[in-house]
């Protein structure tokens, strides 16, 4: 059974980066498409972006300005970056295993999320 | 981009009756639907895939239904282990969208 960690600073300061990582563990990186989700507190699920293990990315067109992923198979993580960060981008990050099916990619795995604060 | 809309915002059931949830998308997305489930603090679950496909280890209580544009989750009895929000997600096209939740209570 894949699991999923997120990790990384829970408080970034208005205007900088918010940097987070998710380890795989329990199964491969490689051959999956990965995403990131976030819900701020008490709203609904957003989905950022997601990665594929050869480095193919696809991005929300609300985030795709200030959004960076990046994938590193060696050490089975991916990452997100996320810039210019303002108090609505606070929220729970969780980061997802996409899995295909029927031309889509439905969520079968999920990390446990990271709270990210963004204040000064 | 697909528009997903969820109905009701929050329903109350008593334990061992059916909670009825929909879903009903901006346009046909076929049957590349998901459904998850939220409890307080913890990460979504995912529940049902291709519209009416459960996934691993979920009770058979936990059924789907729909097609195109409109879906149903159905829980044939309820738990007090189900309260929780559940999302239901088209994934037809490679930009997943939500909706913005059911909340599910014990009447």
């Amino acid at each position: 059974q894949v699991q999923l960690q997120e990790s990384g600073p829970g408080l970034v300061k208005p205007s900088e980066t918010l940097s987070l990582t998710c380890t795989v563990s329990g199964g491969s990186i490689r051959s999956y498409y990965w995403s990131w989700v976030r819900q701020p507190a008490g709203k609904g699920l957003e989905w950022i972006g997601h990665i594929y293990s050869s480095g193919t990315a696809n991005y929300n067109e609300s985030f795709k300005s200030r959004v960076t992923l990046s994938i590193d198979t060696s050490r089975s993580h991916f990452s997100l970056g996320l810039s210019s960060v303002t108090a609505a981008d606070t929220a729970v990050y969780f980061c997802a295993r996409d899995y295909f099916d029927n031309g889509g990619y439905y969520l079968d795995s999920w990390g446990q999320g990271t709270q990210v604060t963004v204040s000064s | 981009e697909i528009v997903m809309t969820q109905s009701p915002a929050t329903l109350s059931v008593s334990p061992g009756e059916r909670a009825t949830l929909s879903c009903r998308a901006s346009r046909s997305i076929g049957s590349n639907l998901a459904w998850y489930q939220q409890k307080p603090g913890q990460a979504p679950r995912l529940l049902l895939y291709g519209a009416s496909a459960r996934a691993t280890g979920v009770p058979a209580r936990f059924s789907g239904s729909g097609s195109e544009i409109q879906f149903t989750l159905t829980i044939s009895s309820l738990q007090s282990e189900d309260v929780a929000l559940y999302y239901c997600q088209q994934y037809n096209s490679w930009r997943g969208t939500f909706g913005q939740g059911t909340k599910v209570e014990v009447k």
